[in-house]
């Protein structure tokens, strides 16, 4: 059955390190997503992808960056992690056009200490 | 800025009743609208999509869309304590682009 993966599940890490969050989906999607969510915001935007070599910032984009080499992955890099940005993030993606379903992962719990 | 306003609630309903969760957006041109449900700690999952005015009916759950009034709203019959869970609304604006605008949520908890 086709799938969207995130890694890792959970992650502890200090401020100013470099993190890379995996999501991995065989939907074979043009479009995907990365979204953080905490309490009291709900999900917000990222980044997004309709396409290989394609990125756009969302709505908190920033010490934040991805790219997609592939149809299949695209991986969330926090350049220098900050106490701000302890957050779960989903990874979702869609086949676009008016039905557009996403379709999430099952998160990456982040804690920046 | 697009908005998505929902009922923060919290909801509470007894087993067997009728929870109705309701959801504003606030552009006009916006073409589909979407239900996620999302348990505690889990991820959020599809449950209802609706692209045109009027009820759409899917077992126990009824959306129900008016676009003159830019309101979409979920109706869940006969609720079950397993439906105890977060509920999202999410809207997807007409034209090219893909992303969706996501309501904070509205817990419904439903007490046996």
């Amino acid at each position: 059955d086709a799938e969207i993966t995130q890694s890792p599940r959970h992650k502890i890490t200090e401020t100013g390190r470099q993190v890379t969050l995996a999501c991995h989906q065989t939907w074979n999607h043009n479009n995907m997503f990365w979204y953080r969510q905490d309490l009291g915001h709900g999900l917000r935007l990222i980044h997004y992808s309709y396409g290989v070599q394609d990125t756009n910032k969302g709505e908190v984009s920033d010490g934040y960056s991805v790219s997609r080499s592939n149809t299949e992955d695209l991986p969330l890099t926090l350049e220098s992690a900050a106490s701000s940005q302890t957050s779960v993030y989903f990874c979702a993606s869609s086949d676009g056009g008016r039905g557009n379903i996403q379709y999430f992962g099952a998160g990456t719990r982040l804690s920046v200490l | 800025q697009k908005e998505v306003e929902q009922n923060s609630g919290p909801l509470s309903v007894p087993e067997g009743a009728i929870a109705s969760l309701n959801c504003t957006y606030s552009d006009r041109v916006s073409q589909s609208f979407f239900w996620y449900r999302q348990y505690s700690g889990k991820s959020p999952e599809l449950i209802m999509s609706i692209y045109s005015n009027g009820d759409k009916e899917d077992g126990r759950f009824t959306a129900q869309l008016n676009k003159a009034s830019q309101y979409v709203s979920l109706l869940i019959r006969d609720s079950q304590p397993s439906d105890s869970a977060t509920y999202l609304c999410a809207v997807k604006s007409q034209g090219g682009s893909e992303k969706l605008v996501f309501g904070k949520g509205t817990k419904l908890t439903v007490n046996p």
